[in-house]
C-alpha cells in the first residue's frame, strides 16, 4: 500500500529553535500534502495545504511565517517550525494524495517538544 | 449542521462481538469516504474506502454507503481488543478535487476482553 514517511518522529529542543520536519512519499507521486496539527485528546487540524512547485494555502489562523511549507518535489515537503515556543509543542501529521478524490495516506508523526 | 459528524462514543463492545460505526453527512455530492483507525498517540491509518453504493468487505471489516440517507458506516466483525481506537470518517471537502479532507469527530471503540 501507499507508504508516506515522515521523519524525525520525535524532536525535544530549547525554546528559539528552529524544527524541520519532511514527509515523503515512498511508492507514490504526491501531488498534494497536509500538514496536521493534533494536541492531546483532541482532534485533527488540518494547518496547510501544499502542492508541489507552488506555494502552499494555509488555514485560517495558522501563521504562513511561522510554519514553513516547502513541496519542492513530487515526493517530498517539509514543514519548518520557525522560533519554536512551547506553546508549539504538539504532535505535526503530515499526509499525501496522489489525486482530489483518492484517500490521503499518513505519515507516522512527529512529536515536538519545546523546553 | 457539521459536514461530517459522528458520535464520539465511547462504544463498547465486548470481543467477539460485531462493532458498528456510523458517520452521516451533509453534502449530497460527496462521493467519497474513508474510514481511518487512530491508536491514541499515534497517526490515522486507512482501514477502508467506499466510493459505490452498498457493501464493501475486507477481511473482518465492512464499509457500508448510503447516498440517499447520506450516512456511511464501518462494520467489525468478531471485535479484539487491538480494535481498541479512535475510528474517523471523512469524505473530500466540497468539488473543488483539492484533496483536503473534511473529518467526523471520530468514534472512541473499546473492545472489552
Amino acid at each position: 500500500g501507499a507508504v508516506v514517511s515522515q521523519h524525525p518522529s520525535r524532536v525535544i529542543c530549547k525554546s528559539g529553535t528552529s524544527v524541520k520536519i519532511e514527509c515523503r512519499s515512498l511508492d507514490f507521486q504526491a501531488t498534494t500534502m497536509f500538514w496536521y496539527r493534533q494536541f492531546p485528546k483532541q482532534s485533527l487540524m488540518l494547518m496547510a495545504t501544499s502542492n508541489e512547485g507552488s506555494k502552499a494555502t494555509y488555514e485560517q489562523g495558522v501563521e504562513k511565517d511561522k510554519f514553513l511549507i516547502n513541496h519542492a518535489s513530487l515526493t517530498l515537503s517539509t514543514l519548518t517550525v520557525t522560533s519554536a515556543h512551547p506553546e508549539d509543542s504538539s504532535f505535526y501529521i503530515c499526509s499525501a494524495t496522489s489525486r482530489g478524490n483518492q484517500p490521503q495516506h499518513f505519515g507516522d508523526g512527529t512529536r515536538l517538544s519545546i523546553l | 449542521q457539521k459536514e461530517v459528524e459522528q458520535n464520539s462514543g465511547p462504544l463498547s463492545v465486548p470481543e467477539g462481538a460485531i462493532a458498528s460505526l456510523n458517520c452521516t453527512y451533509s453534502d449530497r455530492g460527496s462521493q467519497s469516504f474513508f474510514w481511518y483507525r487512530q491508536y491514541s498517540g499515534k497517526s490515522p491509518e486507512l482501514i477502508m474506502f467506499i466510493y459505490s453504493n452498498g457493501d464493501k468487505e475486507d477481511g473482518r471489516f465492512t464499509a457500508q454507503l448510503n447516498k440517499a440517507s447520506q450516512y456511511v458506516s464501518l462494520l467489525i466483525r468478531d471485535s479484539q481488543p487491538s480494535d481498541s481506537a479512535t475510528y474517523l470518517c471523512a469524505s473530500p471537502r466540497g468539488s473543488g478535487n483539492t484533496g483536503k479532507l473534511i473529518f467526523g469527530q471520530g468514534t472512541t471503540l473499546q473492545v472489552k476482553p
